[in-house]
């Protein structure tokens, strides 16, 4: 079993849905992060999340650690949004784990 | 602007020959530096973690010999891809993160192909 869990694998919606990525991570950890990765390849760091809720925009990240799951969340999603969303969480000695991710795809 | 530049952002080379990826830090000290590589279609994969003045920590499975990692100056860190082959040629990207927030920050990415 993968240390951090990402689910789902692929999400396909409509422009304009409420988009939901969820993590789930077994490891103790010192920070999560969520990055999205677009079709070039370059990466982005959306989030950085020790406990709580943050948002920027459009985009929602929440984390519970004594459930060690985390989501992220877009609202009025758009095209552009296409991407793939990685969860990645930082554990105690200092080793970032990597979800698989989950590719996202807005139609319009 | 970028906080991390990775250049060049793709290269093609002869199989033989050695490429040399550089990441520079813009705004701060990157004491850190990580190093990985994607195939298609598939999640990065670390190769390499180098610290400023040190030698890098590689993981299982890369040769350390084949993937040159030079990390001499706080704001940069250089990846040479040495003797390359057309199996090296994959996306190679650069990462560090800021000791006193946590961020993590990305170069650019690579991409090299390898004839």
């Amino acid at each position: 079993k993968n240390e951090v869990e990402q689910s789902p694998q692929n999400l396909t919606a409509q422009e304009g849905e409420f988009i939901t990525i969820n993590c789930s991570y077994s490891v103790g950890i010192s920070a999560l992060h969520w990055l999205q990765q677009h079709p070039g390849g370059g990466i982005v760091s959306l989030f950085m999340l020790s406990s709580g809720k943050k948002k920027h925009g459009r985009l929602i990240a929440t984390i519970n650690i004594q459930e060690k799951h985390s989501s992220l969340h877009i609202t009025a999603s758009h095209p552009r949004d296409s991407a793939v969303y990685i969860c990645a969480v930082m554990d105690s000695n200092y080793q970032l784990i990597w979800g698989a991710g989950t590719k996202l795809i807005i139609k319009p | 602007g970028a906080v991390v530049s990775q250049h060049p952002s793709w290269v093609i080379c002869k199989s033989g020959t050695s490429v040399k990826i550089e990441c520079r830090s813009l705004d701060f000290q990157a004491t850190t530096m990580f190093w990985y590589r994607q195939f298609p279609k598939q999640s990065l994969m670390l190769m390499a973690t180098s610290n400023e003045g040190s030698k890098a920590t590689y993981e299982q499975g890369v040769e350390k010999d084949k993937f040159l990692i030079n990390h001499a100056s706080l704001t940069l860190s250089t990846l040479t891809v040495t003797s390359a082959h057309p199996e090296d040629s994959s996306f190679y990207i650069c990462s560090t993160d800021r000791v006193d927030t946590g961020e993590l920050f990305f170069g650019e990415g690579s991409r090299l192909t390898v004839l």
